[in-house]
């Protein structure tokens, strides 16, 4: 079945520290690929997205995600993180073909201390 | 520039009444979608619209129903609510080639 994993529910990182968010799908093709952040309370806000080209995206908030066909992976990254990054983070999956319907991971929540 | 608008943005409904969420979008999308989001569960996809006149399933439609009588809004409808429907309900509307834009969401809860 067509889906999205995290595999983490819950990190939590120094501040200061790097982070990184795993995310797979299951679709047949290259689907498009999205990372959403949600602080509590919030709506989602759009940090990248991949549709095609080079597979190190460049996103808001100092944050990237790197496409891997092979490993049907796209994978978070932030060098370094702020407290004011703490917030849940959700993968999403436009597979394209099946009638544009955006799919989303279960989230994961990222906690920073001091 | 609005973007995508959801209202209302938050409601207390009895147990068996109705009401009607609306969503409106200023970017000319083709694409609009109602997401539910509940704790632990992500957001899960109740119905999608891709054009004008046209609505589609999603994962967890029942019920709830749709409307896209224009291009620029999508309307959900809950004819006899359940304390099941307690969520947050989340508008998107989207475009190939651009992705997708939230509302900020609609906090509904059902007693």
């Amino acid at each position: 079945a067509q889906s999205v994993t995290q595999p983490d529910i819950h990190i939590t990182v120094s501040e200061g520290a790097s982070l990184e968010l795993r995310c797979n799908y299951s679709y047949g093709a290259t689907p498009y690929l999205f990372w959403y952040v949600q602080s509590p309370g919030q709506g989602l806000q759009l940090l990248l997205k991949y549709f095609s080209g080079d597979t190190l995206v460049q996103g808001i908030k100092g944050f990237e995600a790197e496409f891997k066909r092979s490993q049907s992976s796209f994978n978070l990254r932030k060098p370094s993180v702020h407290w004011s990054d703490a917030a849940e983070y959700f993968c999403a999956v436009d597979p394209i073909a099946a009638g544009n319907k955006l799919t989303f991971g279960g989230g994961t929540r990222v906690l920073v201390k001091p | 520039n609005a973007g995508v608008t959801q209202t209302p943005k938050f409601r207390v409904l009895k147990t068996g009444q109705s009401m009607t969420l609306l969503c409106a979008q200023d970017m000319n999308h083709e694409y609009m979608y109602w997401y539910r989001q509940d704790p632990g569960m992500g957001l899960r996809l109740i119905h999608y619209s891709v054009g004008e006149g046209t609505t589609a399933k999603g994962e967890v439609p029942d019920g709830y129903n749709v409307s896209r009588l224009k291009k620029q809004n999508f309307l959900l409808g809950l004819e006899s609510a359940a304390p099941s429907q307690t969520s947050v309900y989340f508008c998107a509307s989207g475009s190939n080639n651009y992705g997708y834009t939230f509302g900020s969401g609609t906090r509904l809860t059902v007693v």
